[in-house]
């Protein structure tokens, strides 16, 4: 089945730097990679998603990059602010394994004023 | 963006006790419902997977018996806790995806604590 790593587990920057966040893979059929932000005590929140088609995904301060050949994802953040300080989560999704996301473990994201 | 909620937020029960948690897509209509369960600092864990009008399937390991799962309409999913206890404490959190099955969006979670 897919499998879904992601590092590192835990991330600390200084607030204005930027942070990168990366996911790899193992199935290559897989064609959707959404990145989620949980805060504490509150359900992960979507903030951008990337389609196999689809080599880089920009959202304002947010972008993430796909390589389908090295079969992993990133996730960028730039210009960090303290309220980006929260636990980031990738997922895979693809026809093997049905409508299920297989998710990372997580990166827990702090940013330090 | 699609908008889930959960109630309750947070519960506290009795051992041996059952607890409904409760989910709704409030401005889309969710032909499938996912339920999760976190511990501390770990990643979501996948429990079930429930369509609108059909039995829900449960991820290996989930007794289906104790985590009963109803997905009676488009916008709501219900899962009960039966005879709770204080090892099934922990932070519960539904997903649904739209007509695409793409993005999942989740709820707010609704945290347990079987005493």
């Amino acid at each position: 089945g897919e499998n879904v790593e992601q590092h590192p587990s835990t991330l600390s920057v200084q607030e204005g730097d930027s942070a990168v966040i990366k996911c790899t893979y193992s199935d290559s059929a897989s064609n959707y990679f959404p990145w989620y932000k949980q805060e504490l005590g509150k359900g992960p929140q979507l903030i951008i998603d990337i389609r196999s088609n689809v080599g880089e995904k920009k959202d304002q301060r947010i972008a993430v990059t796909l390589n389908k050949t090295a079969k992993h994802f990133s996730l960028h953040i730039t210009e960090t602010q303290p309220e980006d300080s929260a636990v980031y989560f990738c997922a895979a999704r693809g026809p093997n394994y049905g409508q299920n996301f297989v998710f990372g473990p997580g990166t827990r994201l702090s940013v330090l004023p | 963006g699609a908008v889930v909620s959960q109630h309750p937020s947070r519960v506290i029960c009795k051992s041996g006790t059952s607890v409904k948690i409760e989910c709704r897509s409030l401005d889309f209509q969710a032909t499938t419902m996912f339920w999760y369960r976190q511990f501390p600092k770990q990643s979501l864990m996948l429990m079930a997977t429930s369509n609108e009008g059909s039995k829900a399937t449960y991820e290996q390991g989930v007794e289906k018996d104790k985590f009963l799962i109803n997905h009676a309409s488009l916008t709501l999913s219900t899962l009960t806790v039966t005879s709770a206890h204080p090892e099934d404490s922990s932070f519960y959190i539904c997903s649904a995806t739209d007509d695409n099955q793409e993005t999942q969006y989740f709820g707010p979670g609704t945290r347990l604590l079987v005493l």
